[in-house]
C-alpha cells in the first residue's frame, strides 16, 4: 500500500523564521506535487516536481524532490502571516489516475 | 483558459434524504474528473474518477454513486444520506494523462444532520 507521511502536521512559527516540511513516500514516484489550502476553501497547486533533484521556488516557498531516498522537502524562508494554511504533499504513481494525499501540514504563522 | 464550478456551495440534510452534487468543467474537451471528500481533521480520499462520459471508477464502497451524463458534467448522488457522509467534497479535473496535475474545484461543504 501507498503511504505518504508528512511531517509535522502542526506547525507553529513566528513570522521571519524559518522551517522545512518533509514529505517520505513510500513507492517509486511519477510527479511530486505541493497544494495549498486555506481553511474552508479549495485545494491550490503549489508545485509539479518531474524528476530527482527538482527544485522549483515560488516566492517564500522552495519546494525539492530527491526520489532516491523518496522525499519531497518544503522549505519557507522568513515566514509571513499570509502563509499560515495547510500543505498537502501528493504522490502521482507512474501510469495511475490516482493522487495520494498526505495528511497535511497545518502552518500557523504568528506575528 | 479552464475553470470547474462546483454547486451547492454548502447544503445540509436530514440523515436518509438524497443527494446530487454537480461539477462542470469550462474550457477544455475530454478531461478526467474527480470526487474527493475531506472530513474534518483527515486527508483527501478519492471518491470517484471518470475517463470520459459514461465510464465512472469507484475508489471506495460506499452509498455514493457517480456519473458523468456530459464531457464536461460530472455528479455525485445518493439514495440515503448517512451521518458520517457529512464532509467537504470537492470535484476535480486533469488534462486527461495518467499522473497529470489536478485542478480542484472550490468544494462543497455538506452536513447530514
Amino acid at each position: 500500500e501507498l503511504k505518504v507521511e508528512q511531517n509535522p502536521l502542526f506547525l507553529s512559527m513566528q513570522e521571519g523564521k524559518n522551517y522545512t516540511i518533509y514529505c517520505n513516500y513510500s513507492t517509486t514516484s511519477d510527479r511530486l506535487y505541493w497544494y495549498r489550502q486555506d481553511p474552508g476553501k479549495s485545494l491550490e497547486s503549489l508545485f509539479v516536481l518531474l524528476s530527482n533533484g527538482a527544485v522549483k521556488q515560488e516566492g517564500r516557498l522552495m519546494a525539492s524532490l530527491d526520489t532516491k531516498a523518496r522525499l519531497s522537502t518544503l522549505h519557507i524562508t522568513a515566514a509571513v502571516h499570509d502563509l499560515s494554511a495547510t500543505y498537502f504533499c501528493v504522490h502521482s504513481g507512474a501510469g495511475s489516475y490516482q493522487l495520494t494525499f498526505g495528511k497535511g501540514t497545518k502552518l500557523s504563522v504568528i506575528p | 483558459s479552464q475553470t470547474i464550478h462546483q454547486w451547492p456551495a454548502t447544503l445540509v440534510q436530514p440523515v436518509g434524504s438524497p443527494l446530487s452534487l454537480e461539477c462542470t468543467v469550462e474550457g477544455t474537451s475530454n478531461p478526467n474528473l474527480y470526487w474527493y471528500r475531506q472530513a474534518a481533521g483527515r486527508g483527501l480520499q478519492l471518491l470517484f474518477y471518470s475517463v470520459g462520459i459514461g465510464q465512472i471508477s469507484s475508489e471506495v464502497p460506499q452509498n455514493l454513486s457517480a456519473s458523468r451524463p456530459q464531457d464536461r458534467q460530472f455528479i455525485l448522488s445518493s439514495k440515503k444520506l448517512l451521518l458520517s457522509d457529512s464532509g467537504f467534497y470537492l470535484c476535480a479535473w486533469g488534462p486527461g494523462l495518467p499522473s497529470d496535475e489536478q485542478y480542484f474545484g472550490p468544494g462543497t461543504r455538506l452536513t447530514v444532520t
